[in-house]
């Protein structure tokens, strides 16, 4: 069974803080990963897509990638009461036929 | 605008009622699919379709079926065999190599 684990929170930060999000997976041919952001009632949207192991820097988003050690990871710098939503993380091969998100976490932003 | 849409925004079922969700999308995408959302839940993968006239379950088709009969469009039914139907159903599409998914704003059902 392929697992992407989040932490479920509510991880809380305050206004103009850096949020650290984590996730790992258990898949090891794992290739393409993404996170998502989804505020309450709403579907999610596409934030940052890695594929390579390091960081990627997107704005006030950092993705980082470890395929050794299963994990990756969502930076978000000087956040925002507007950042405050659920973020998924999302796991695939290549061929997009095993896309597993996982559970979520729920980020609060305190002003 | 390119987009996916999904329709209608909220549907209520009675029990023992079939009911089609519709997805289409005009962003050129090969491949589309059929999440399930419950309260305070992860996506569940019910069903995708690569290619025209093919499609494979996901996690929990048990009670779902699909058709694609034209790229543009993915259409679900919830059949009464579901039997805990009431959730948030998103489509999403990718182009195929690039696996990056985008989602439609979804489909609240309700079983009354």
């Amino acid at each position: 069974q392929k697992e992407v684990e989040q932490n479920s929170g509510p991880l809380s930060v305050p206004e103009g803080a850096i949020a650290s999000l984590n996730c790992t997976y258990s898949d090891r041919v794992s290739q393409s990963f993404f996170w998502y952001r989804q505020y309450s009632g709403k579907s999610p949207e596409l934030i940052m897509s890695i594929y390579s192991n390091g960081d990627k820097e997107d704005g006030r988003f950092t993705a980082q990638l470890n395929k050794a050690s299963q994990y990756v990871s969502l930076l978000i710098r000087d956040s925002q009461p507007s950042d405050s939503a659920t973020y998924l993380c999302a796991v695939t091969n290549n061929y997009g036929q095993n896309f597993v998100f996982g559970p979520g976490t729920r980020l609060s932003v305190l002003p | 605008d390119g987009g996916i849409t999904q329709s209608p925004k909220y549907l209520f079922r009675k029990e023992g009622q079939n009911v089609t969700l519709s997805c289409e999308q005009n962003l050129n995408h090969d491949a589309m699919y059929w999440y399930r959302q419950d309260p305070g839940q992860g996506l569940r993968l019910i069903y995708y379709s690569q290619i025209v006239n093919d499609f494979q379950k996901g996690d929990i088709a048990e009670g779902y079926s699909v058709s694609r009969e034209k790229k543009e469009s993915f259409p679900l039914t919830v059949t009464s065999a579901q039997k805990n139907p009431t959730a948030f159903y998103l489509c999403a599409s990718s182009i195929v190599q690039y696996n990056e998914q985008f989602f439609g704003p979804g489909t609240r059902l309700t079983v009354l």
